[in-house]
């Protein structure tokens, strides 16, 4: 068990409906990161919150947003959906501190999203 | 270019042989950090072992080591032992840069299907 709680695992939705993910990181992390595993793209890199602000931005749709709360959980939110965006949704946790070796980024057990 | 590249799709070992996961990487920055994560079908994402750039060691935990040769950029997972429990993808991830409280993302690559068997 790596700490870090995804909900839900698992969910089905059609075309143009709009789901939200949610992630816990681990118990001291400051620092939430999004990432999209698909068959064609493989792992991709989202976006990062570090105790609520957005730090760094990847491959994200516009129609994906997310945010990082005050009690560090943080929500991907997906719209308009599209058969593409079938994926396996990836949160992961760090420290993030400026005395932290960067050694420890663990990743929860995934939402497997099936647009339809 | 890929930042990281895993050339093997897929690979074969016998139980309680060693097998070797190779990893080659591609980055201009001096500090960095190499990651190994294995998926099994179940689809959850499980942290193996880490080696840091400066690391003059290798890195090991339990059956696994990092093979780190830094001249080479190369970081290659060896596990001893293999079990049937191994069978599983292999990914390979680096995370470029340290700025304090910086960002950690991570590239990964197309990762290596391993089957031990019996």
């Amino acid at each position: 068990d790596s700490g870090v709680t995804q909900t839900p695992k698992h969910l089905i939705t059609a075309t143009g409906q709009r789901v939200t993910l949610r992630c816990s990181p681990r118990s001291g992390d400051l620092s939430v990161y999004w990432y999209q595993q698909s068959l064609d793209q493989g792992l991709q890199f989202l976006i990062q919150y570090y105790n609520g602000e957005e730090r760094a931005k990847g491959n994200i749709l516009e129609r994906f947003s997310a945010q990082q709360f005050p009690d560090l959980h943080s929500e991907l939110n997906l719209s308009s959906l599209e058969l593409g965006d079938s994926a396996l949704y990836f949160c992961a946790s760090s420290v993030d501190e400026a005395t932290d070796s960067g050694n420890t980024i663990y990743f929860g057990e995934g939402s497997w999203l099936t647009v339809v | 270019a890929q930042k990281i590249t895993q050339t093997q799709p897929g690979m074969f070992v016998q139980e309680k042989e060693a097998v070797t996961l190779d990893c080659t990487y591609d980055t201009s920055d001096q500090s960095y950090g190499l990651f190994w994560y294995k998926q099994p079908s179940s689809g959850e994402m499980i942290f193996l072992i880490y080696q840091g750039s400066y690391d003059e060691q290798n890195a090991t935990e339990g059956r696994y080591s990092l093979n780190f040769q830094k001249a080479r950029k190369s970081a290659n997972l060896v596990i001893s032992a293999s079990q049937l429990g191994d069978s599983a993808m292999y990914f390979c991830a680096m995370r470029e840069g340290y700025s304090g409280a910086g960002s950690y993302q991570l590239t990964f690559g197309k990762g290596t299907k391993l089957s031990v068997i019996p």
